[in-house]
């Protein structure tokens, strides 16, 4: 399974976009991209997928370079409630391996 | 309704002892897991089911053995708990494509004294 690498921690204000960057350099063809958040001790919650394309949904956007090598989760308007560690993953059924993943801090 | 649930919530018991965690889901999912997270935040899959039957069986010590009774449930027993047993324990369920989704329970916090 491809490994991904994410910046450990970030801060974001409250109200604006928070972008969460994930490289995947060694992501094959058939692997998904997801994106999980935990909040505190809850059990991770998803958030969005994608293959090659760009996906967006109520939750965030997920931005796919054209060679999957790297990837970016867009929360547009971030509140107090999205701080949580985000979590990128690459997946081909059903083996999935959580890093330690971006601990975000959304700020007042 | 709650989609994956686990019982019980925590879990305090002592060196030795034989426990048992319960996890069930109303998704209609077909493919179940156990994870663990310890105290270093790293979730690490251990087992995954898919219909019943053993899809997945990471370097787990026998001491752990789940047991899939039907397609809803995934139970996890563990024999002679020791201190490094101390984790959280999540149940999670999907689809087995990867194109579906996980979706986890609230967790079980097991402590060994």
């Amino acid at each position: 399974d491809a490994k991904t690498t994410q910046p450990t921690s970030m801060d974001c204000a409250e109200g604006r976009a928070a972008n969460l960057p994930c490289n995947h350099s060694t992501i094959s063809g058939n692997e998904y991209v997801y994106w999980y958040r935990q909040i505190h001790s809850q059990g991770p919650q998803y958030i969005i997928h994608g293959l090659k394309n760009n996906e967006t949904n109520e939750m965030a956007s997920l931005i796919i370079t054209e060679d999957r090598k790297s990837s970016t989760l867009i929360l547009p308007h971030a509140t107090l409630r999205d701080t949580a560690v985000y979590y990128c993953i690459v997946r081909m059924y059903d083996k999935v391996i959580f890093g330690p993943g971006t601990s975000l801090s959304v700020i007042p | 309704d709650t989609a994956v649930s686990q019982t019980p919530k925590y879990l305090v018991t002592q060196m030795g002892n034989d426990k048992s965690i319960k996890c069930e889901q109303n998704l209609g999912h077909d493919t179940m897991y156990w994870y663990k997270q310890d105290s270093k935040k790293f979730l690490k899959i251990m087992f995954s089911y898919n219909n019943k039957e053993l899809i997945i069986n990471e370097t787990v010590p026998n001491r752990f053995s789940p047991k899939s009774p039907d397609k809803a449930h995934l139970n996890l027993h563990i024999n002679s708990l020791e201190l490094g047993d101390s984790a959280v324990y999540f149940c999670a369920s999907s689809h087995r494509q990867a194109t579906y989704e996980q979706y986890f329970g609230p967790g079980t916090r097991l402590t060994v004294t």
